[in-house]
């Protein structure tokens, strides 16, 4: 398949921090995207998507940022909290296929 | 809850055993998902159904898994003649169609021994 993957496989930050982490696509026919959290022993959570006909997207401490001409995709936390602490993947799909996910990247926030 | 829901949430089973897995999902969502996950690894699509498509088996690893969804609601995952590789979490995930978010269930952990 398409390959989704992530820059860094582990991120530490001080909580109140903003944090950033990022991830790539190969699929340029990609037009729609989500970041999942999942915490340990947990199934993946939906923090926030975006479309390909946009480039930012904006939720609570939360933004997605989408560069479709490198293919790149970031989520960037603000105020980071210990609560966020978890594995973050990034995942994709092109029209009639199922979501397509990277590696993921673990952030650890440190008080 | 209204949330997807897997059983078991644990299933231990010896080598050359067939398991099967439950998957209930979200009422009234047409796009369900199976994705297999190693302990500290993503996601592995398995299968995908779209309301009465055919489902998309591109991610079966081999044809001792199987899956299907029956009037459109429940699925359930086979593997036959289990292998210690096929220890992971097993996690479900359904939508109201391809292009919006999937919610997950919390996983079926399998353990081949």
């Amino acid at each position: 398949g398409e390959n989704v993957g992530l820059h860094l496989p582990t991120l530490s930050v001080q909580e109140g921090d903003n944090s950033i982490i990022n991830c790539a696509y190969s699929n340029s026919a990609s037009d729609y995207f989500i970041w999942y959290k999942q915490e340990s022993g947990k199934g993946p959570q939906f923090i926030i998507d975006i479309r390909s006909n946009m480039d930012k997207r904006q939720g609570q401490r939360v933004t997605v940022l989408l560069n479709k001409t490198v293919k790149h995709l970031s989520l960037q936390i603000a105020a980071t909290q210990p609560g966020d602490s978890a594995v973050y993947f990034c995942a994709e799909r092109h029209s009639g296929y199922a979501l397509n996910f990277g590696k993921g990247t673990s952030l650890l926030v440190t008080p | 809850g209204a949330g997807v829901s897997q059983s078991p949430s644990n299933k231990v089973t010896e080598k050359g055993k067939d398991v099967e897995l439950r998957c209930d999902p979200i009422s009234g969502h047409t796009a369900l998902y199976w994705y297999r996950q190693s302990l500290g690894q993503g996601l592995e699509f398995l299968i995908y159904f779209q309301g009465n498509s055919a489902p998309d088996k591109s991610g079966l690893p081999s044809d001792r898994f199987s899956a299907e969804r029956t009037g459109g609601s429940v699925s359930t995952l086979t593997i036959q003649r289990t292998q210690q590789e096929d220890s992971a979490v097993y996690l479900c995930a359904s939508s109201t169609g391809g292009g919006t978010e999937a919610f997950f269930g919390q996983g079926t952990r399998l353990t081949v021994v």
